[in-house]
């Protein structure tokens, strides 16, 4: 089946450590996303790319980076310059950007203590 | 820029009773709009969509119908399971001329929904 994974579902690190979280799309989607939901919010778009080796900031791009030399992949890096990285982090994909929908995957929960 | 309003929650609803979530959106141009589902600890899955004015998007018993001269995408079913406890949360998307909304999904906040047996 296809689908989107994310890996590891929880992760645990210590403040100052960056910390990557994984994407993986077998829908051979163009269009990949990174977002950040907070509790009672919704969520946010972190950086999006639209083909390999190109991506764009979100609206809350500060301390994340990302990289995108595969199609299927698309890992997130939250830096230690990120001051709230306790979150939720859902990737998705579509197949193109517009108004192509969007698939999600089950998310990692980032606790940073 | 877009921005999309979602009735306040949580809403509590008695099994099989009528469901109204209000959501309400500012865009220029025309945007596409969208229901996702979140089930408790998992990503969110597409519930419905609509396209253009007039255009009603369904599944699952849900119903939401793109009003233009409004700006609204309510989402409705008729009689509600204790399975379709959720976070509901409409978004919308458009292509910016610029490039600069190009494939961003601007959410609402999310609506929780609890039905009780």
């Amino acid at each position: 089946d296809g689908g989107i994974t994310q890996s590891p579902k929880y992760l645990f690190r210590k403040e100052g450590q960056n910390v990557t979280l994984s994407c993986e799309q077998n829908l051979n989607h163009d269009a990949m996303y990174w977002y950040r939901q907070d509790p009672g919010q919704g969520l946010r778009l972190i950086y999006y790319s639209q083909i390999v080796n190109d991506f764009q900031k979100g609206d809350i791009a500060e301390g994340y980076s990302v990289s995108r030399e595969k199609k299927e992949s698309f890992p997130l890096t939250v830096t230690s310059a990120q001051k709230n990285p306790t979150a939720f982090y859902l990737c998705a994909s579509s197949r193109g950007t517009g108004y192509y929908e969007q698939y999600f995957g089950p998310g990692t929960r980032l606790t940073v203590t | 820029g877009n921005s999309v309003t979602q009735m306040e929650g949580p809403v509590t609803l008695s099994e099989e009773a009528f469901l109204t979530i209000n959501c309400t959106y500012t865009a220029t141009g025309y945007p596409s709009l969208f229901w996702y589902v979140q089930y408790p600890g998992e990503g969110l899955q597409l519930l419905l969509k609509a396209t253009k004015a007039d255009d009603k998007g369904s599944n699952k018993g849900f119903e939401a119908t793109y009003r233009k001269e409004t700006t609204s995408f309510h989402l409705e079913k008729g009689s509600v399971q204790v399975s379709d406890s959720a976070v509901y949360f409409c978004a919308l998307t458009r292509s910016g001329a610029g490039g600069t909304s190009y494939g961003k999904l601007t959410f609402g906040q999310g609506t929780i929904l609890t039905v009780h047996p």
